[in-house]
């Protein structure tokens, strides 16, 4: 019962190739998340998706591009990888509605290797 | 400037022992959230405890609470009688504004490490 999950887990590719990975929750929840996670643990928000609508849209590279096809998924592009895109990549997600104190699901995380 | 501050990198404890992990946080808000995630070193997430500016009460979950102090903007996570399983990294996070979905900021994290 994997409440919310991601593929692939792990991802190794060259430097220039294009890749997604995928984020699906089954928790019912209203929003979705993506985070990167660097190598020395820093979590930093990238975007989010309220109802299938971008609410959230940090300062990332346009090479970086979320696609929430419904409520219960929320995909993450990537063209032109560069080195320093290796990280663990986190999908989350949380019901706003319940309020301020909505706690975020996190997935198990993708980490991406570039080389 | 940073919103969350984690001024413990690392801390050893030993078995049993209660442990506290501080955290302090910036804003002008009025209305602001504060939580606090595990992540062990099977790298998922894992959320802890939550106390929102308004509560009154100390959050407590189990062997966590919270010791909110407002006026020193400060939360910081409280473990009672740890455990080996408690060695992991803590984040403590907040989430400022009336929103709630507004975004959850996040500290640089305390690596806890529990003695046997």
């Amino acid at each position: 019962d994997t409440a919310v999950s991601q593929t692939p887990k792990y991802l190794v590719t060259q430097m220039g190739n294009d890749k997604s990975i995928k984020c699906e929750q089954n928790l019912g929840h209203d929003t979705m998340y993506w985070y990167k996670q660097d190598s020395k643990k820093f979590l930093k928000i990238m975007f989010s998706y309220n109802n299938k609508e971008l609410i959230i849209n940090e300062t990332v590279p346009n090479r970086f591009s979320p696609k929430s096809p419904d409520k219960a998924h929320l995909n993450l592009h990537i063209n032109s990888l560069e080195l320093g895109d290796s990280a663990v990549y986190f999908c989350a997600s949380s019901r706003v509605s319940a309020g301020m104190g909505n706690e975020q699901f996190f997935g198990p995380g993708t980490r991406l290797t570039v080389l | 400037a940073q919103k969350i501050t984690q001024t413990q990198p690392g801390m050893f404890v030993q078995e049993k022992e209660a442990v506290t992990l501080d955290c302090t946080y910036d804003t002008s808000d009025q209305s602001y959230g504060l939580f606090w995630y595990k992540q062990p070193s099977s790298g998922e997430m894992i959320f802890l405890i939550y106390q929102g500016s308004y509560d009154e009460q100390n959050a407590t979950e189990g062997r966590y609470s919270l010791n909110f102090q407002k006026a020193r903007k400060s939360a910081n996570l409280v473990i009672s009688a740890s455990q080996l399983g408690d060695s992991a990294m803590y984040f403590c996070a907040m989430r400022e504004g009336r929103s709630s979905a507004s975004k959850i900021i996040f500290g640089s994290g305390t690596r806890l490490s529990i003695r046997p």
